[in-house]
């Protein structure tokens, strides 16, 4: 399975924007990007995923570097809300395990208010 | 629509005893699947269903079974638990477990064996 790397954590300060970087320089061209959070003592929350293009909806925006080495999720305005764990996952077809997610240690967003 | 439903939320079994989690959707996904989620760490995927009657392996499925006989209920039996097995359960499904799909999660089970 391919692998990604995150920072262990970052901070914001409420309503500021957040850019959560995410490496994967061994990502094949079929890899697409997803993006999952976990709220404290809830299960994992689709936020966004992309191939190649930049990426937009009401959560989140992903920006994809040309050479899909890495990527960046962004909240254009974080809330208190959004203190979660962000977990930046390949999905691969080559993977052993069909449908299956590998989730990293991920990045721990902390929000000041 | 209700999404993923886990039940129990918590659970306590001491070493031996088996038990079932349950695991049901509403959204006529083809694609379950089960992860447990160990203390700091991510998920990992125990066993997956791509379609009623149909199941296959993860990466950690000792000591685990799973069954699929309709497509909105995938329970999980532990055999003879074990404290190893201490863990926060989720269930999650899709349409069909394609790679350009979001996974729906459950809310989780917290399971402690004593």
């Amino acid at each position: 399975d391919a692998k990604t790397t995150q920072p262990n954590s970052m901070e914001s300060n409420e309503e500021e924007p957040v850019h959560l970087p995410c490496n994967h320089s061994t990502i094949s061209g079929t890899d697409y990007i997803h993006w999952y959070r976990q709220l404290p003592s809830q299960g994992p929350e689709y936020v966004i995923h992309g191939l190649t293009s930049n990426v937009n909806n009401r959560m989140a925006s992903l920006a994809i570097a040309e050479d899909r080495k890495s990527s960046t999720l962004i909240l254009h305005r974080a809330t208190l809300r959004d203190a979660a764990v962000y977990y930046c996952i390949l999905r691969d077809a080559g993977g052993t395990s069909y449908g299956k997610l590998t989730f990293g240690q991920g990045t721990i967003l902390t929000v000041h208010p | 629509n209700a999404g993923v439903t886990q039940t129990p939320k918590f659970q306590v079994l001491k070493t031996g005893q088996s038990m079932t989690l349950q695991c049901a959707q509403d959204m006529n996904h083809e694609y379950m699947s089960w992860y447990r989620q160990d203390p700091g760490m991510g998920l990992r995927l125990i066993h997956y269903s791509v379609g009623a009657g149909i199941t296959d392996q993860g990466e950690v499925p000792n000591g685990y079974n799973v069954s699929r006989s309709t497509t909105e209920d995938f329970p999980l039996r532990l055999l003879s638990a074990a404290p190893s097995q201490t863990s926060v359960y989720f269930c999650a499904s899709s349409y069909s477990g394609g790679l350009n799909e979001k996974l729906f999660f459950g809310s989780g089970t917290q399971l402690s064996v004593l």
